[in-house]
């Protein structure tokens, strides 16, 4: 158990909808990241979070947007689906930012129909 | 940002000692190296990370080369559990770096 939290863990939806992913970072972590994973596809690193404010940004949509709240958690929102964003999207969480050590939670598998 | 290159796949048995050479030629000064293993539908785990020279902990080896130009992960005597993907990453400890995964080396434990 790496101390981070996502729900839900399994989402089906439509396309042309919207859902919002979430998520608890370990205790004491300021950093989020969210990462998106398709099949057959490597960790793509949509944005990441560092106590409240936005600090990097990676291939993250237009349709795809993010927030980290005042009690460190996160939440990334998901519009205007398409077939092509079902994936896992995985948070991580670390005290600080940078290459140190990430941990990631079990991830929320979104299926879009 | 320091690219990375690693095999793409490595078949090995249970019970060999399986190394995964990673390729950065271009790391720079500030750069540590850092090493995840993936299982099939979850998040990945932090296995090792390094500076120079060798690091050791309970589950892998590291070794880096003076160049640091490229760094082996050394999976000692691996077992069926083992088979995963495992990434190699570069980067610095700043605050706003973007952390990649690329592709990760799939290592497939036979029995």
């Amino acid at each position: 158990d790496s101390g981070v939290t996502q729900t839900p863990k399994h989402l089906i939806t439509a396309t042309g909808q919207r859902v919002t992913l979430r998520c608890s970072p370990r205790s004491g972590d300021l950093s989020v990241y969210w990462y998106q994973q398709s099949l057959d596809q490597g960790l793509q690193f949509l944005i990441q979070y560092y106590n409240g404010e936005e600090r990097a940004k990676g291939n993250i949509l237009e349709r795809f947007s993010a927030q980290q709240f005042p009690d460190l958690h996160s939440e990334l929102n998901l519009s205007s689906l398409e077939l092509g964003d079902s994936a896992l999207y995985f948070c991580a969480s670390s005290p600080a930012g940078g290459a140190g050590e990430l941990f990631f939670g079990e991830g929320s598998r979104l299926t879009v129909l | 940002l320091a690219k990375t290159t690693q095999p793409i796949s490595m078949d090995s048995y249970e019970g060999q000692e399986v190394n995964i050479t990673c390729s950065h030629n271009n790391i720079a000064t500030n750069d540590y190296i850092t090493w995840y293993q993936q299982f099939p539908s979850q998040g990945p785990r932090f296995i090792i990370q390094g500076y120079k020279t060798k690091v050791t902990n309970e589950v892998a080896s590291l070794f880096i080369p003076a160049d640091r130009k490229s760094s082996t992960l050394s999976l000692p005597r691996v077992s069926l559990s083992d088979t995963a993907v495992y990434y190699c990453l570069v980067g610095d400890m700043s605050w706003d770096y973007k952390l990649s995964f690329g592709a990760g080396t799939t290592v497939t434990v036979r029995a």
